[in-house]
Parts: structure tokens; C-alpha cells; sequence
């Protein structure tokens, strides 16, 4: 089955624990994304990549990292969260050419 | 600055009734997507809308898109309950640089 995955679905965590959020897709898509949702702002990009070890920042990068070793692997790093950081977050890819978007689950992270 | 902008934010329809979702984004692209969003859950591709004057339809949801004035619409026909979600416009200004609008919270009464 094509999809995306992230883990955890679930972290809650303390302010300036390194964690990291994990995404993998199966669809060998050349393009890949992070997202964060938060209420009334809708998904904002953190960063994105075109392809393995090009990445890119998007909209809101402050505070985030990204590395993009393999070409289904997208994993996210805080290196020192915090309380603004508390948010939904979602990974997506896609091919190249102008084909849809698929996104993972969401990973809700809470920051104390 | 790269934005775009949704209306109206919050929708509460009866069933059997039309209406429109407007995305206004304020610089020139030709690709636009919308997604539907249920509550917890993640997000659903809908529509991909590549050129101007496309307009693609899917049961009682159809979605146009004009390049030249910035716009895209979600037109909803006869609303259901079912269609009740969030609903979200998104611009792809090229090389995956996607903005969102802040989406549509649509409730359908019956």
C-alpha cells in the first residue's frame, strides 16, 4: 500500500530534549515536506526537499532541521524545543511533475 | 510576500444547498490543490488544478481555477452531512514551495 509514515504519532517532551520525528514514504517520490498545523493558520511549510541531500527552507524553518540521506526518508530535527514549537505536524511527499500530495498521519508534539 | 487567503473561514450550510469556497493567492501560479480535512485525521487530496481555466469535478464538489485573477473556487452542490470538514486551498510556487490557506471549517446541518 503507497504510503507515508511518521513516528512518534504522539511526543510529549520538555523544553530543550533533542527529539526527532521520523518520515518514510514508499512511492520512491522525488519530492518531499514538512508541515506544521496550527489553529487559524493553517499548514505552514517548515522545509522541503526536490530530492536526496536537496532540501530547501520553506515558510517557518526557525528552530527546525532536516536531512534527506536516502530518497524515502525525510526525517525532522528539533535540536532544542520549545514551548512554541507545541503544534501538529505533518510529512508529505509527492513525484515529480504536477501530480498530488500525500501526507502522513500528523505527529502532535507538546512542548513543556 | 507569497500569500494566500481563503473565505470564508467558517461555513454552516443546510443540506440541499449550494455554495462557494473562494482561495485568493496574491502571486502568479499556475498549480493549486485542495484538500479535505477531517477532524484528527490527516489531510485528502481533492482536486490538483494545473492550468488556468481548469475545473475538475468529483460527486457534488467542483473547483475551478482562473490564473489571471488569482483565484480558485470550491463549489459545493446539494451539501450533504458527510461533506462536513475542513477544507483547504494550497499554491505550489514551484519546486514544492506549497502555502496554504487557513482553511474552511464547513458544517453541514440537516
Amino acid at each position: 500500500e503507497a504510503q507515508v509514515t511518521q513516528n512518534p504519532r504522539y511526543l510529549i517532551t520538555v523544553t530543550g530534549k533533542k527529539l526527532t520525528v521520523t518520515c518514510s514514504q514508499n512511492m520512491n517520490h522525488e519530492y518531499m515536506s514538512w508541515y506544521r498545523q496550527d489553529p487559524g493558520l493553517g499548514l505552514r511549510q517548515i522545509y522541503y526537499s526536490m530530492n536526496v541531500e536537496v532540501t530547501d527552507k520553506g515558510d517557518v524553518p526557525e528552530g527546525y532541521k532536516v536531512s534527506r540521506k536516502e530518497k524515502r526518508n525525510f526525517p525532522l530535527i528539533l535540536e532544542s524545543p520549545s514551548p512554541n514549537q507545541t503544534s501538529l505536524y505533518f510529512c508529505a511527499s509527492r513525484g515529480t511533475g504536477r501530480s498530488e500530495q500525500f501526507f502522513g498521519p500528523g505527529t502532535r508534539l507538546t512542548v513543556l | 510576500e507569497l500569500k494566500v487567503e481563503q473565505n470564508p473561514l467558517f461555513l454552516s450550510m443546510q443540506e440541499g444547498k449550494n455554495y462557494t469556497i473562494y482561495c485568493n493567492y496574491s502571486t502568479t501560479s499556475d498549480r493549486l490543490y485542495w484538500y479535505r480535512q477531517d477532524p484528527g485525521k490527516s489531510l485528502e487530496s481533492l482536486f490538483v488544478l494545473l492550468s488556468n481555466g481548469a475545473v475538475k469535478q468529483e460527486g457534488r464538489l467542483m473547483a475551478s481555477l482562473d490564473t489571471k485573477a488569482r483565484l480558485s473556487t470550491l463549489h459545493i452542490t446539494a451539501a450533504v452531512h458527510d461533506l462536513s470538514a475542513t477544507y483547504f486551498c494550497a499554491v505550489d510556487y514551484g519546486d514544492n514551495d506549497m502555502r496554504f490557506g487557513a482553511g474552511t471549517r464547513l458544517t453541514v446541518k440537516p
